[in-house]
């Protein structure tokens, strides 16, 4: 079965601090996908990055970078130099393959004080 | 904007009544999936259609049904309509999938349903 734990429900940090949003998940399967999603104030879901099992490279976009590692099935996210626009709840998110639908965890509510 | 749009923003309605959400997916996609965000279920997953047809289904209540048309937007229809139905719904949708590979899900802005 597929679980994505988000163990940290609420951080807060003040702005220009690095903070980085933790995600365990749990799969059988060998190939999966996983995502992080943003829920700004407003609602919306919106995309941040899609990583399949088989790229195991960091990426970085700006101030955000993903930390993948299949040995310990996390996917990290952490914000550098956090600004008052991050805060948001922060969704992780596993897909199985061919499985389609998501399996988020239970979010990360974000807070960044000016 | 995702380019997902979903109609209405809001929906304030009584117990037992009906209702219609509606959303339409970006240009070319030709996937749709409802999700149900609640404070004590959070984000689930509700059913899928893939161009016209069912795909895949989630925790979906019976009192719960959707569809996809031929134009590809999609409806959901909640029934019989209970206090604890009260939720964001939200629309995504996502471009044909090459394989068994699994494409990146976009968001609609979601239906905010309150159920008096």
């Amino acid at each position: 079965a597929q679980k994505v734990t988000q163990a940290q429900t609420e951080i807060s940090v003040v702005e220009k601090e690095d903070v980085t949003l933790d995600c365990v998940y749990e799969t059988r399967d060998t190939t999966y996908y996983l995502f992080w999603y943003k829920q700004p104030p407003s609602g919306e879901l919106v995309f941040l990055i899609r990583r399949n099992s088989f790229d195991e490279q960091n990426e970085i976009s700006g101030r955000y970078s993903w930390n993948f590692q299949k040995s310990t099935s996390s996917f990290n996210f952490t914000i550098t130099a956090s600004q008052v626009v991050d805060s948001a709840v922060y969704f992780c998110a596993l897909s199985e393959q061919g499985a389609q639908k998501l399996v988020f965890g239970q979010g990360t509510r974000l807070t960044i004080n000016p | 904007d995702s380019g997902v749009t979903q109609t209405p923003k809001h929906l304030i309605t009584a117990t037992g009544q009906r209702v219609t959400l509606r959303c339409s997916p970006r240009s070319g996609d030709l996937s749709v999936y409802w999700y149900q965000q609640s404070l004590d279920q959070g984000l689930q997953f509700l059913i899928q259609y893939y161009n016209g047809e069912e795909r895949a289904k989630g925790n979906i209540l019976e009192r719960f049904s959707a569809q996809q048309f031929p134009d590809l937007h999609s409806e959901l229809n909640l029934s019989s309509l209970e206090l604890g139905d009260s939720a964001l719904y939200f629309c995504a949708s996502s471009p044909p999938a090459g394989g068994l590979n699994t494409e990146t899900q976009y968001f609609g802005p979601g239906t905010r349903l309150l159920v008096l």
